[in-house]
């Protein structure tokens, strides 16, 4: 079963870059698109990247998507940092069937 | 802009069927599109249920699959989830969304709606 790692918490400070990942457990993570989902407490998750690095009216340019093939893994960036960035995301793709698969999810806490 | 509103029992008793309905408005359903299902258990990350074209094909995550029907009334312009034999670790956020194809990204999502399994 194709499955997507995500670490399980990050922090940084305001102002700064961070950078989260999500890599998968077979075949070529650049087969199919990744997508990226912000979810602040209490609320339905919002995509924040889809299609690797496509960013969706009203997201901010400071987050970015990229793809690492060498490395099996997919990133979002998130620069200049901000208090109401702090949220879980969950990156997202498909197996081979065309089935839908979700990263554990990465608990982002900026102090 | 598209709206989808997931109703439906908010407790549930074991080996029971737990059964949602998402509304859409905004977009007929019979136009396209696929619609899916994801839940969350509490303090937890999210899962995938299933997806269904406007047609009626149908796609499930493999280790709900025997247990996971998912319908759509064009004519009410709603789909629906049927889970079957629920236990305990079947309590969960249940949230309806819109993927933009196949396998797209979930573009619209349900406010979400609290699932409880007990007796």
């Amino acid at each position: 079963n194709f499955m997507l790692t995500q670490p399980h918490s990050v922090s940084e400070s305001p102002g700064k870059t961070v950078t989260i990942s999500c890599t998968g457990s077979s075949g070529s993570i650049a087969s199919n698109y990744v997508q990226w989902y912000q979810q602040r407490p209490g609320s339905a998750p919002t995509t924040v990247i889809y299609e690797d690095n496509q960013r969706p009216s009203g997201v901010p340019d400071r987050f970015s998507g990229s793809i690492d093939s060498s490395s099996n893994s997919a990133s979002l960036t998130i620069s200049g940092l901000k208090t109401e960035d702090e949220a879980d995301y969950y990156c997202q793709s498909y197996d081979s069937s065309n089935l839908v698969v979700f990263g554990g999810g990465t608990k982002l806490t900026v102090l | 802009q598209v709206q989808l509103q997931e109703s439906g029992p908010g407790l549930v008793k074991p080996s029971e069927t737990l059964s949602l309905t998402c509304a859409v408005s905004g977009y007929s359903i019979s136009s396209g599109y696929y619609w899916g299902w994801i839940r969350q258990p509490p303090g937890k990350g999210l899962e995938w249920i299933g997806s269904i074209y406007h047609s009626g094909s149908t796609y499930y995550n493999p280790s709900l699959k025997s247990r996971v029907t998912i319908s759509v009334d064009t004519s009410k312009n709603q789909f629906s989830l049927k889970l079957s034999s629920v236990t305990a670790a079947d309590t969960a956020v249940y949230y309806c969304a819109r993927p933009t194809t196949l396998v797209g990204y979930f573009d619209y999502w349900g406010q979400g709606t609290l699932v409880t399994v007990s007796s």
